[in-house]
């Protein structure tokens, strides 16, 4: 099991530009999350879903979109990326007690 | 007000020390509490879940207060390999504290 996979590890944005953040899990993981980590504000969850076709918004959503179109890809959409979106994100996949958290993805938004 | 708070530390301690982490959550429906530790530039790893009754691992030991809304980490002989810094986390959604950062000195 590859457990929960992230691509890419590094990406650097212009302002205004929209990309993709990947996310797979391959332990047929009902849920599914975002977050966020900066420095002095810890994790912070920005979407989450609990099944295919079921997505929620967290604690910081504004400039992100989700979609879940399988039970294995949870993909984050920047839509128009800014600075303050530069930060660490991780995407986990769990059950009711644990998440697995996948590497993580350092965006640096210029 | 965050849904988890716990203090940041840093908590410098000798080898050998026993050393306590905090976190206060704001949600009383809360039923899911736990510790994750997150080694530098890497991602947050299951540390251990937290029990009503409280549990213990080995040298740590969990516990939650209800009536209070906190939980607590007790890390009893502490090891070089213990720094990190370690997570706690409450809810159905998975929120989380800042984390607080423990170095173990020699």
């Amino acid at each position: 099991n590859a457990g929960v996979t992230q691509t890419p590890k590094f990406q650097v944005l212009k302002t205004g530009q929209s990309m993709t953040l990947q996310c797979a899990q391959d332990m047929n993981h009902e849920y599914m999350s975002w977050y966020r980590q900066d420095p002095g504000m810890g994790l912070r969850l920005i979407h989450y879903s609990v099944g295919a076709g079921i997505t929620d918004q967290g604690e910081v959503p504004n400039g992100y979109n989700v979609s879940r179109s399988t039970t294995e890809d949870f993909p984050l959409r920047l839509l128009s990326a800014a600075p303050s979106q530069t930060s660490v994100y991780f995407c986990a996949s769990g059950e009711q007690e644990t998440q697995y958290f996948g590497p993580g993805t350092r965006l640096l938004v210029l | 007000r965050k849904e988890v708070e716990q203090d940041p530390g840093p908590f410098n301690v000798p080898e050998g020390a026993t050393v306590a982490f905090n976190c206060t959550y704001s949600n009383s429906a809360s039923q899911s509490f736990f510790w994750y530790r997150q080694d530098c530039r890497k991602e947050p790893k299951l540390l251990m879940s937290v029990y009503s009754s409280g549990n213990e691992d080995g040298r740590f030991t969990a516990q939650l207060n209800r009536a209070s809304q906190y939980i607590s980490l007790l890390i009893r002989d502490s090891k070089l390999s213990d720094s990190a810094t370690y997570l706690c986390g409450t809810g159905n959604q998975f929120y989380f504290g800042t984390g607080t950062s423990l170095t173990v000195i020699p």
